[in-house]
């Protein structure tokens, strides 16, 4: 079982709409939780980090954590073209030390 | 966040030589790693490079075919070893907060996109 779960789209939602992406992670020891967005033949770059149960909203960005069910999702608002990209969720775990997993990535396209 | 650079950007090489990545911050950094990106895949973490001391490796790697070095807290070194098609690939560098202050939060180099024929 992957550890780090993601659906790889992709995902197509239309200007203004709300992007809804989801992620799922098997290591129960997980303390912190984070979303990247990576543009196409770029770098990932960080959007939002979540490390208690709830919501953390970031302007247009919403992060949902919830340990139980072990389930992380992030909500884009008023979603826009320039938001088109892959996001990466990922999961830092301690194992001999501090080290981060990555999902394999959700696309999502935004149509003007 | 720490400015990174990677050298080179890319490069085609020839099966069965070797090729050695640059890591630079501009700030001394906790932590370091190095990542693969192979073509629409994610990242999958090679090793945690230390300072002073032998780099952890992940399950799949092995310090022969991916050795590294990290002289002191601002540089690192990857090597691709005795190079296959298979090795083709983006490698990332990424850091993990400074010295004294350290953070999950990874940031990541822009990275070297290997192409090896």
């Amino acid at each position: 079982q992957k550890e780090v779960e993601q659906n790889s789209g992709p995902l197509s939602v239309p200007e203004g709409a709300i992007a809804s992406l989801n992620c799922t992670y098997s290591d129960r020891v997980s303390q912190s939780f984070f979303w990247y967005r990576q543009y196409s033949g770029k770098s990932p770059e960080l959007i939002m980090s979540i490390y208690s149960n709830g919501d953390k909203e970031d302007g247009r960005f919403t992060a949902q954590l919830n340990k139980a069910s072990q389930y992380v999702s992030l909500l884009i608002r008023d979603s826009q073209p320039s938001d088109s990209a892959t996001y990466l969720c990922a999961v830092g775990i301690q194992s001999g030390g501090f080290k981060t997993i990555f999902g394999a990535g959700t696309r999502l396209f935004v149509k003007a | 966040s720490a400015v990174i650079s990677q050298k080179p950007s890319r490069d085609i090489c020839q099966r069965g030589t070797s090729l050695t990545i640059q890591c630079q911050v501009d700030s001394q950094v906790t932590m370091m790693f190095w990542y693969r990106q192979q073509p629409g895949q994610s990242l999958t973490l090679i090793a945690t490079a230390n300072q002073g001391s032998e780099a952890t490796y992940e399950s799949g790697f092995v310090i022969d075919k991916f050795p590294i070095s990290r002289p002191n807290l601002t540089f690192s070194t990857l090597t691709v070893s005795n190079m296959s098609p298979e090795d083709s690939s983006i490698y990332l560098c990424s850091v993990d907060g400074t010295s004294g202050r350290a953070s999950e939060t990874q940031y990541f180099g822009p990275g070297t996109r290997l192409l090896v024929l």
